[in-house]
């Protein structure tokens, strides 16, 4: 079964610009989540979708947002890039089976460069 | 969800067993616990979870005290591909959603 696949690897922007990044869950997922992670803050939830509908969401402005589709892949999108949006960005999916526990799988991220 | 509590770092010789500890004292019932790591510059890998009894799969065992206060994950003989940065997390699995927190983590550091 093929993993968790996020595209592009690598990204630069410049200051003011948008970007939008893509994950396509593990097949028979239902489940995305996206977090953040920078060397000062660690590892940080933006949001999670669930059959296309938002369900949970971190403590983040509203430049950024998500969107899932109905084949369960899910972009995110973050608006007016600022220095500070510079880190790993990472989704995970579930197949958020009741009685299993349903761990999360991640991706290897997006490595987000803003200049 | 429950807090943890991991010793910042860890050493470990190859080929020997690790033993890395979490507290989780204030675990409920319905929590379960779930360990991952993350080696430099990729996404956190999914080892292993339990709920009561302890599990084991190809890359590692958990053990979970009586109480579930605290949990020991062990990776039988170590190598140095196992010199990362391991996370334990307490959460409710439920249809309210999938949103793990982070801590810091342990990082392990296995030396030849």
């Amino acid at each position: 079964k093929a993993g968790v696949t996020q595209t592009p690897r690598y990204l630069i922007k410049t200051r003011g610009q948008q970007v939008t990044l893509s994950c396509s869950p593990i097949s028979g997922h239902r489940s995305v989540s996206w977090y953040q992670q920078t060397p000062g803050q660690g590892l940080q939830f933006l949001f999670e979708y669930f059959s296309e509908t938002q369900r949970n969401k971190g403590n983040f402005p509203g430049r950024f947002s998500g969107r899932q589709f109905s084949n369960s892949r899910s972009e995110m999108n973050v608006s007016t890039l600022e220095l500070g949006d510079s880190a790993l960005y990472l989704c995970a999916s579930s197949s958020n089976r009741q009685g299993t526990g349903s761990p999360l799988h991640f991706g290897n991220g997006t490595r987000l460069t803003v200049t | 969800d429950a807090k943890t509590t991991q010793p910042p770092s860890m050493d470990c010789a190859e080929g020997r067993a690790a033993n890395l500890p979490c507290n989780h004292s204030t675990i409920s019932g319905n929590e379960y616990v779930y360990w991952y790591r993350q080696i430099h510059s990729q996404g956190p890998q999914y080892i292993i979870h339990g709920l009561k009894n302890n599990e084991t799969n190809e890359m590692a065992s958990l053990i979970i005290t009586e109480d579930r206060k605290s949990s020991t994950l062990i990776l039988p003989h170590a190598t140095l591909r196992d010199t990362a940065v391991y996370y334990c997390i307490v959460r409710v699995f439920n249809n309210a959603g999938n949103m793990l927190t982070f801590g810091g983590g342990t990082r392990l550091m296995v030396k030849p």
